[in-house]
């Protein structure tokens, strides 16, 4: 099946820094999306973007498919930002549903 | 977001015990799925149903059984469980299998002692 991998596992930034998030996948997709978990476990979706540049806010995300990777920036971040962010795609018919990369844990400190 | 709906939203059992998870979406999709979340392991797709109909996944132990009544509507049944099986469970749901992103409801945080 289709590998998924984020950069970096962990990212510790002060109040105001901004980051990028990476994800890596190792075949065509059909599908991309990011999402931000809370501390409470829901997962919010932040962008669908199997390929293009999007933007909402302070965060934007942009995917190249031909190269296979997905880039989410969080600019000027605030403590509300922390939490676990996940990459995951589809590369087949939706049958096999999303497969999920292991996330990037950010924490935003004040 | 309140477009998928799940309860309870926590649950504590014991192994002999049976108990249903509930999903209800009300985006008007006609996919819905099942996803285990364990603890320091990626989300893994449990049950997928397109308008109503499952579509196979073999790779879940069978105290597990979903039901899908109607495209609103999707139900875990759990029986006899195990510890391991303790994770917290997420419903989504999506337009169809082809098109569109897939939303989350809240989850059902399952511990089984």
């Amino acid at each position: 099946g289709i590998q998924v991998e984020q950069s970096p596992p962990d990212l510790i930034l002060q109040e105001g820094a901004n980051s990028t998030l990476r994800c890596n996948f190792s075949d065509s997709v059909n599908n991309l999306q990011w999402f931000h978990q809370n501390p409470w476990g829901q997962l919010i979706n932040l962008f669908y973007i199997p390929s293009g540049t999007k933007q909402n806010g302070r965060l934007s995300a942009t995917t190249v498919a031909t190269e296979r990777y997905s880039l989410l920036y969080i600019s000027s971040s605030q403590t509300t930002d922390s939490g676990v962010y996940f990459c995951a795609v589809d590369s087949g018919g939706g049958a096999d549903g999303l497969t999920f990369g292991k996330g990037t844990h950010l924490i935003i400190q004040p | 977001e309140t477009g998928v709906t799940q309860t309870p939203r926590h649950l504590v059992m014991g192994m002999t015990n049976k108990k249903s998870l509930k999903c209800e979406q009300h985006l008007g999709h006609n996919a819905m799925y099942w996803y285990k979340q364990s603890a320091k392991k990626p989300l893994e797709l449990m049950f997928v149903y397109s308008l109503e109909e499952r579509v196979e996944n073999n790779s879940v132990p069978s105290r597990f059984s979903p039901e899908c009544p109607n495209s609103s509507h999707l139900f875990l049944h759990l029986h006899t469980l195990q510890p391991e099986d303790s994770a917290l469970y997420l419903c989504a749901s999506s337009f169809n299998l082809l098109a569109g992103g897939q939303y989350f409801g809240p989850g059902t945080r399952l511990t089984v002692l």
